[in-house]
């Protein structure tokens, strides 16, 4: 059972526009969602963040936003520049036992 | 400041052999620590977890094992690889809750 699902597998955005990551949860319990970049062959590097007591966090060209009632998140960057291109998971968390599950990643692609 | 440390970076081994993946938290006392793999094409799926010294929890039935010798250690280890176990190997650890984890540059292992 896949708790936290990125149904785009890649994503193509031209340079300078706005990207938008798309991730939806299924369990209600998750309380703190997480946004990541990964690069080939590197660990994942922490973006962003965001509490279920907030709809938005925004941190320099990054912004998550938060629907609990959907449960779903999504990850805008603007403007996307080119060091951008790379995986980028959603992960979230529970209060309770503390466990970071993964969705699958969505490869993203900013194009000159 | 905090670092961690995950070795070896690559490593090839044989059908049956066993395994051994030691990673190492500096500059933080009782974190929470976690074993990740990422499979070729795949998201980032979670193996172990630990909240604390000879505290494992086990996220999915399989061929590895996980130990926790010391407070800022986590070992993943297996006594008979498999050719599935082949994968992207990440450690990560984290302090309190609802914070971002933080990860090591993974180990590439390869069997043959």
């Amino acid at each position: 059972d896949q708790q936290v699902k990125q149904n785009s597998p890649s994503l193509s955005v031209q340079e300078g526009r706005i990207s938008i990551l798309n991730c939806d949860y299924t369990n209600s319990m998750f309380d703190y969602f997480l946004w990541y970049k990964k690069y080939p062959a590197e660990g994942p590097t922490f973006l962003i963040s965001i509490s279920s007591i907030k709809d938005k966090n925004e941190d320099g060209r990054f912004t998550v936003f938060l629907n609990k009632s959907a449960k779903h998140l999504s990850l805008h960057i603007v403007p996307s520049q080119p060091g951008d291109s790379a995986v980028y998971f959603c992960a979230a968390s529970q209060n309770r036992d503390d466990k970071i599950i993964f969705g699958k990643g969505t490869r993203l692609h900013i194009l000159p | 400041s905090q670092t961690i440390h995950q070795w070896p970076a690559t490593l090839v081994q044989p059908v049956g052999s066993p395994l051994s993946l030691e990673c190492t938290v500096e500059g933080t006392s009782n974190p929470n620590l976690y074993w990740y793999r990422q499979a070729a094409g795949r998201g980032l799926q979670l193996l172990f977890y630990s909240i604390g010294i000879d505290q494992i929890s086990s996220e999915v039935p399989q061929n590895l094992s996980a130990s926790r010798p010391q407070d800022r250690q986590f070992i993943l280890s297996s006594k008979k690889l498999l050719l599935s176990d082949s994968g992207f190997y990440l450690c990560a650890w984290k302090e309190n809750r609802n914070t971002e984890a933080f990860f090591g540059q993974g180990t590439r292992l390869t069997v043959v």
